[in-house]
């Protein structure tokens, strides 16, 4: 079964739009770290945010937020008055204490039109 | 500015050629990963190290393996690489997780090696 799931895998906005991404996670484990990752056109996947199952605070950095409610088993990510700068493909993942392994969604690729 | 490191950015190789992808780290980092990207696949795990000469498989490690003989270099070796093997490639390093250092548990990535077989 798929641990987590990006349900949209393209969205375009307009400039100054702001955008939810979503991403749902399914795990057995009572202690877990979600993440989100950018990668912009140059390929590398740059680190934004981690989160742990302890820690429910919602949090802003900048123009970024991010909602994380385990009753729904989501962490959206919202970015507020979007540049074309945020045009990228973006990641969600789960880490679970148990084990190495990181799981991804298949990401979201976010069009931002000037 | 700590970094990981892939050799090549883009190879474009033949059917049945053996190619080497190298990833190197100067994070003194004891985990090291290799994913594969593909479209609307997302990253897949093909191997891990969590330490010098240990690995596991993820995954898909079929048609893959892998050499880890010092801590800082991981590399992956498609032994005869076949079409279906082009993609893009990517490594990432991590602390040990039961490390309380700075970025405990957050995968640090390298740019990527775009490997085309023909």
């Amino acid at each position: 079964a798929q641990k987590v799931t990006q349900a949209q895998t393209e969205i375009s906005v307009v400039e100054k739009e702001d955008v939810t991404l979503d991403c749902v996670y399914e795990t057995r484990d009572t202690t877990y770290y979600l993440f989100w990752y950018k990668q912009p056109p140059s390929g590398e996947l740059v680190f934004l945010i981690r989160r742990n199952s302890f820690d429910e605070q919602n949090e802003i950095s900048g123009r970024y937020s991010w909602n994380f409610q385990k009753s729904t088993s989501s962490f959206n990510f919202t970015i507020t008055a979007s540049q074309v700068v945020d045009s990228a493909v973006y990641f969600c993942a789960l880490s679970e204490n148990t084990g190495n392994q990181f799981y991804f969604g298949t990401g979201t690729s976010l069009t931002v039109i000037p | 500015d700590v970094k990981v490191t892939q050799s090549s950015r883009y190879l474009v190789k033949r059917t049945g050629e053996k190619v080497f992808l190298e990833c190197v780290q100067d994070m003194d980092h004891e985990n090291m990963f290799w994913y594969r990207q593909d479209p609307g696949l997302g990253l897949r795990l093909i191997y891990f190290s969590y330490d010098v000469k240990m690995k596991e498989k993820g995954d898909i490690p079929e048609g893959y393996s892998v050499s880890r003989e010092k801590k800082e270099r991981f590399s992956l070796i498609l032994e005869s690489a076949s079409t279906n093997q082009t993609s893009m490639y990517l490594c990432a390093s991590r602390p040990h997780p039961g490390q309380a250092k700075a970025g405990a548990n957050v995968l640090t990535f390298g740019a990527g090696s775009r490997l085309t077989v023909l």
